[in-house]
């Protein structure tokens, strides 16, 4: 089975560029975490969907960033304008929540990551 | 304080065991685990506990949960080379999926 898949892997992008990260969440999968991961703040939760819905985005750091899910196989991560502080390893997951996530034990499944670079 | 501690670095010698230690605050926790991240990778999901279980084995690991204490900790039995990674724990709340992560801790295996 496929699991959670980001692209780019990596990206070195200028300040100031926007930069989009992609995600495609493990089919039958209802919920969609953003994560950034850095070597100060260890990881830290950027936004959750579910249902395709933001729930909760007191994570984002800044208006500069911006998560949409259109439908329930994609999600993008924009930052605009990028600066360099923005670098870090971004990481989406996904879980099925609800009843049956119980059963489950209600287990994150996380992407390779996406390393972005902002010089 | 963070919700859940971990220390940050451990190293042992190969062929040794490997504890990793973590303490969490919420007693309410129903679910914890350890995910394991390598070099350049996401994080795995090595293993997860309810939270009405004192132990948990798989193969060379063993997770021991102490809820009095509200101390959880990986026992790595016969460590490898291939174990050095980040371990992070995390707990999770009944009726929440969200799972609160510690800043994980870098396990050094040496030869």
């Amino acid at each position: 089975d496929a699991g959670v898949i980001q692209s780019p892997r990596h990206e070195v992008t200028e300040m100031g560029q926007e930069v989009t990260l992609r995600c495609k969440p493990i089919s039958g999968h209802n919920s969609l975490f953003w994560y950034r991961q850095t070597m100060m703040r260890g990881l830290e939760l950027l936004i959750y969907f579910n249902n395709n819905v933001p729930i909760d985005d007191s994570g984002m750091p800044e208006d500069r960033f911006s998560a949409k899910m259109p439908n329930a196989s994609f999600s993008t991560l924009k930052i605009q304008p990028s600066e360099p502080r923005d670098s870090a390893v971004y990481f989406c997951a996904s879980t099925q929540s609800g009843a049956l996530a119980t059963i489950s034990g209600n287990t994150i499944y996380f992407g390779e990551g996406s390393w972005l670079t902002v010089v | 304080g963070e919700d859940v501690e971990q220390s940050l670095f451990l190293s042992v010698r190969e062929g040794d065991s490997s504890v990793i230690n973590c303490t969490y605050t919420d007693s309410s926790s129903t679910y914890l685990y350890w995910y394991k991240q390598e070099p350049g990778a996401g994080l795995q999901l090595l293993t997860y506990i309810f939270s009405n279980m004192d132990m948990k084995q798989d193969q060379r690991l063993t997770v021991l949960l102490n809820k009095k204490d509200k101390h959880l900790s990986l026992r790595i039995a016969d460590t490898q080379t291939g174990d050095s990674a980040i371990y992070f724990c995390a707990e999770s709340i009944g009726g929440s999926y969200i799972p609160t992560f510690g800043r994980g801790t870098s396990l050094i295996v040496h030869p």
